[in-house]
């Protein structure tokens, strides 16, 4: 059974902080990592899904890198702002199944 | 262009009954996911459907069952209802290419289902 893994848990930063999340994923037979942005009282929203190895992806303050060989990917935040207070979640998808989801990390930040 | 829309929003059932939730994905899109997320738990994969064929499984009992119609919309069913079936079901959508849709998950609000 794959299992995706996520740190920290949760995190608490002040307002122009930067700071970065871990998802560990199995390596075999990888096809993609993907990453949500989950805000209260809204559905899960993509933020990146990546392929390939030494992918590297960027949305405004917000980035995204990824090893397939090790089984990693690693997202970043820089110059924290309370609008990105969230759970972000990452999800591993294998050939021939659904993603699967780690259990997140829940941002929140102080202003 | 509407977004991936569910219903109920919320729902309330007993023990033993069964609970059905719906999901219309969005328009074009043929592969419907549906996932649980019970309370301090993360996202747990129930079903894929495309095509209307199951696709796919997570690891949930029998009960939990569900079907695709010929326009793409969804249903899942819980039968037997057990007090840990109390979680928020997210259903989405995605286009579907080949055996292995790479493509992002577009998600619904949810439904969230209390049993007593």
């Amino acid at each position: 059974i794959l299992n995706v893994e996520q740190s920290p848990q949760s995190l608490h930063v002040q307002e122009g902080d930067s700071t970065n999340f871990t998802c560990s994923f199995p390596s075999s037979n990888f096809y993609a990592l993907h990453w949500y942005r989950w805000e209260t009282a809204k559905s899960p929203e993509a933020l990146f899904v990546m392929t390939l190895n030494g992918d590297e992806k960027k949305k405004g303050r917000i980035s995204a890198t990824l090893n397939t060989k090790e089984g990693y990917s690693y997202l970043y935040i820089k110059g924290s702002q309370p609008e990105d207070s969230a759970t972000y979640l990452c999800a591993s998808l294998q050939a021939g199944t659904a993603l699967i989801f780690g259990k997140g990390t829940t941002l929140s930040v102080s202003s | 262009e509407a977004g991936v829309t569910q219903s109920p929003t919320h729902l309330i059932k007993t023990r033993g009954q069964q609970a059905t939730l719906r999901c219309s994905p969005i328009s074009g899109h043929t592969s419907v996911y549906w996932y649980q997320q019970a309370l301090g738990l993360g996202l747990q994969f129930l079903l894929w459907y495309d095509e209307g064929e199951e696709r796919n499984r997570g690891n949930f009992p029998p009960r939990f069952s569900g079907r695709q119609f010929p326009n793409y919309s969804s249903e899942l069913n819980v039968n037997a209802l057990e007090l840990e079936d109390s979680a928020l079901y997210l259903c989405a959508s995605s286009t579907h290419v080949g055996t292995t849709n790479t493509g992002e998950l577009f998600f619904g609000e949810g439904s969230r289902l209390t049993v007593l």
